[in-house]
């Protein structure tokens, strides 16, 4: 098993673009997250889903969107990414249990 | 929001040294985690904690429940250089689809 898979794992945005984070996890789980992690801040919950077609915002939605059409793949789509948006995105999965979650390996954003 | 309060932010220790960290709140907790992330990758979740009081050890970790739910600890004991990362602490509230994360320590080990 793969486990959570990230793709990119680093990208260079210049301010305007948009670009989509891919995340896919093979363990059948119906939870999925993204968070974003900024340096000596921990991490924070953007969009989280709870089954495929169920979505919902987390602590810090705003300039994304997500989508999950298949209880695999959770995409998250910046839309004209912005200096504030740099950051390492990490995108986990749980089955059932909201709190054992898997982490795929991160991306690293920078918007310049 | 939620706040999970962790301390220290960091430490630097001696290889073979014992680790204390902790993690408080104001609000009551149902479940805590601890997960530690490798320079480079993605958090992993090493030890859950579901009852106020339980103490769990996963090899050279241990942590425990606080018996307010308000509060979580986690030891090293005999640390080792691959111990070095960011340990976060987490908390799950009944009813709640997401975590609450910790700010983290991050732990040097120095050989």
């Amino acid at each position: 098993n793969a486990g959570v898979t990230q793709t990119p794992k680093f990208r260079i945005l210049k301010i305007g673009q948009s670009m989509t984070l891919q995340c896919t996890q093979d363990m059948n789980h119906n939870y999925m997250y993204w968070y974003r992690q900024d340096p000596g801040m921990g991490l924070k919950l953007i969009y989280y889903s709870v089954g495929a077609g169920i979505t919902d915002k987390g602590e810090v939605p705003n300039g994304y969107n997500v989508s999950r059409s298949t209880t695999e793949d959770f995409p998250l789509r910046l839309e004209l990414a912005a200096p504030s948006q740099t950051s390492v995105y990490f995108c986990a999965s749980s089955y059932g249990r909201v709190y054992e979650q898997y982490f795929g390996p991160g991306t690293r954003l920078t918007v310049t | 929001g939620q706040q999970l309060n962790q301390s220290p932010q960091s430490m630097f220790i001696q290889e073979g040294e014992d680790v204390s960290m902790n993690c408080t709140s104001s609000s009551i907790f149902n479940t805590w985690l601890w997960y530690k992330q490798d320079p480079g990758e993605g958090p992993v979740l090493l030890i859950a904690l579901y009852k106020a009081g339980e103490l769990t050890s996963n090899g050279r970790l241990t942590a425990q429940f606080g018996i307010t739910r308000k509060d979580s600890f986690l030891n090293i004991s005999a640390s080792i250089p691959s111990d070095v990362g960011i340990y976060f602490c987490a908390g799950h509230q009944g009813g709640s689809e997401k975590l609450v994360f910790g700010k983290g320590t991050k732990l040097t080990v120095n050989p």
